[in-house]
């Protein structure tokens, strides 16, 4: 069974760093690409990019390009977000989600449960 | 940038009703759209993948149409599990991912 458990739900200042997790297991970790999905309050979901942990090759969405960081760990079968310094608007709901296939623009098959990410002064 | 439009972006229905959806890209994306259903507080579920293809486990009832700029999604008997949002997805032009704004399906 393919399974994608997140990193539970965090509460940050302004400025402060952040990385959260999605642990997979159930599929070939190195032969899916594995994305992160943005959701803020009340919208729709936004494409942030994804990885192929086989060669760690990361494509970022345009407006996510510099702002996060994505990653993979593929001896631990693992995909990180990370934010170097948090701002108030990166308040959401953030999904990680694999390929169903070996290309990047592919649709997501799996889905992790969510983590909520609350920025408040 | 390719964009994405839904219509209706809500809609009251009754079980039984049929319902479309239609998703509308600013380019052609020649069947590469997808469509996910989200109900609240849950992450997005894959239906349909390249306009058209049925997802292992999804009712017969869903089904995906279209080519070039527009696709519809259709829910021929809507069932009380239906009720949800329901989103397309575009994975052809740069940036990939783009998603729709969203339709959402409530009870008449």
């Amino acid at each position: 069974e393919v399974q994608l458990v997140q990193s539970g739900a965090e509460v940050k200042r302004p400025g402060e760093s952040l990385t959260i997790s999605c642990k997979t297991s159930g599929y070939s970790f190195t032969t899916h690409w594995i994305g992160w999905v943005r959701q803020m309050p009340g919208k729709g979901p936004e494409w942030m990019g994804v990885v192929y942990p086989g060669d760690s090759d990361v494509r970022y969405g345009p407006s996510f390009q510099g702002q996060v960081t994505i990653s993979a760990d593929k001896s631990i079968n693992t995909a990180y977000l990370q934010w170097r310094s948090l701002k108030a608007s990166d308040t959401a709901m953030y999904y990680c989600a694999k390929t169903d296939t070996s290309a990047y623009n592919n649709p997501f098959d799996h889905w992790g449960q969510g983590t909520l990410v609350t920025v408040s002064s | 940038d390719v964009q994405l439009t839904q219509s209706p972006s809500f809609l009251s229905a009754s079980v039984g009703d049929r319902v479309t959806i239609t998703c509308r890209a600013s380019q052609g994306i020649t069947g590469y759209l997808v469509w996910y259903q989200q109900k609240p507080g849950k992450a997005p579920k894959l239906l349909i993948s390249a306009a058209s293809t049925l997802q292992s486990g999804v009712p017969s009832r869903f089904s995906g149409s279209g080519s070039g700029t527009e696709s519809t999604l259709t829910i021929s008997s809507l069932q009380p599990e239906d009720f949800a949002t329901y989103y397309c997805q575009q994975l052809n032009s740069y940036p990939p991912g783009t998603f729709g704004p969203g339709t959402r399906v409530d009870i008449k």
